[in-house]
């Protein structure tokens, strides 16, 4: 079966860091992806890792470890524009999309 | 460039109904999606098309769902007929290619459908 697992909700404060996690059990593994969504809008692209190690995107970076089935996503420097619900895909010839971190972030 | 549009943004109709959801991807794509998400189950693939023919309808829930894409710049996503639990956003996306980094797949802004 496809198994992808995040948190359901995390809070943090303005100017810190915060780290989503991602674990996953799929039958196969191309890459994965990390979405943005906020409420009542469309996924937008974050980033993609195919290879083991670290992604960095200004304040966003994205980490992979195929062998361990896991992933997450860092955000540095928080802004309230960061909340918003993160979601983890794994590409197994299709995407297969966890269920969403809701990130809320305080002043 | 004008994104994936989709219409109506919202649609409210009584079960039984018959709901035709439409897409328009993005010029150029090869690659057209349909999901559907819930609170519950989050965002799941319903069907994907390369170059106008359906390659993976695994995702379609049951014969009440069918989608075609008659051309490569027009999409449809009809439930017949519906019923309460179909209810949810539906999004439709489009990709120059399946998945890569620098092509990312784009989203619509999505179809909220709510069947009384």
């Amino acid at each position: 079966g496809q198994n992808i697992d995040q948190p359901t909700e995390m809070t943090a404060t303005e100017g810190a860091i915060v780290q989503i996690n991602c674990t996953y059990q799929t039958s196969g593994f191309n890459g994965l992806f990390w979405y943005q969504q906020h409420a009542g809008e469309a996924p937008t692209f974050l980033s993609y890792n195919v290879l083991d190690g670290l992604e960095e995107k200004g304040r966003f970076s994205s980490f992979l470890s195929r062998s361990k089935g896991y992933s997450y996503l860092l955000l540095k420097e928080l802004q309230m524009k960061d909340s918003a619900s993160y979601l983890c895909a794994v590409d197994t010839d299709k995407l297969i999309f966890g269920t969403g971190t809701r990130l809320q972030v305080f002043p | 460039d004008a994104g994936v549009i989709q219409s109506p943004r919202h649609e409210v109709t009584e079960m039984g109904q018959e709901v035709t959801l439409r897409c328009k991807p993005i010029s150029g794509h090869d690659y057209l999606f349909w999901y559907r998400q819930t609170m519950m189950r989050g965002l799941e693939l319903l069907i994907y098309f390369n170059n106008n023919v359906p390659i993976d309808d695994s995702g379609m829930p049951e014969d009440r769902f069918s989608a075609k894409m008659p051309n490569a710049s027009f999409s449809t996503l009809k439930i017949q007929p519906s019923e309460p639990r179909d209810s949810a956003v539906y999004f439709c996306a489009s990709s120059l290619y399946r998945a890569s980094d620098d092509q990312p797949q784009h989203f619509g802004d999505g179809t909220r459908l709510s069947i009384l």
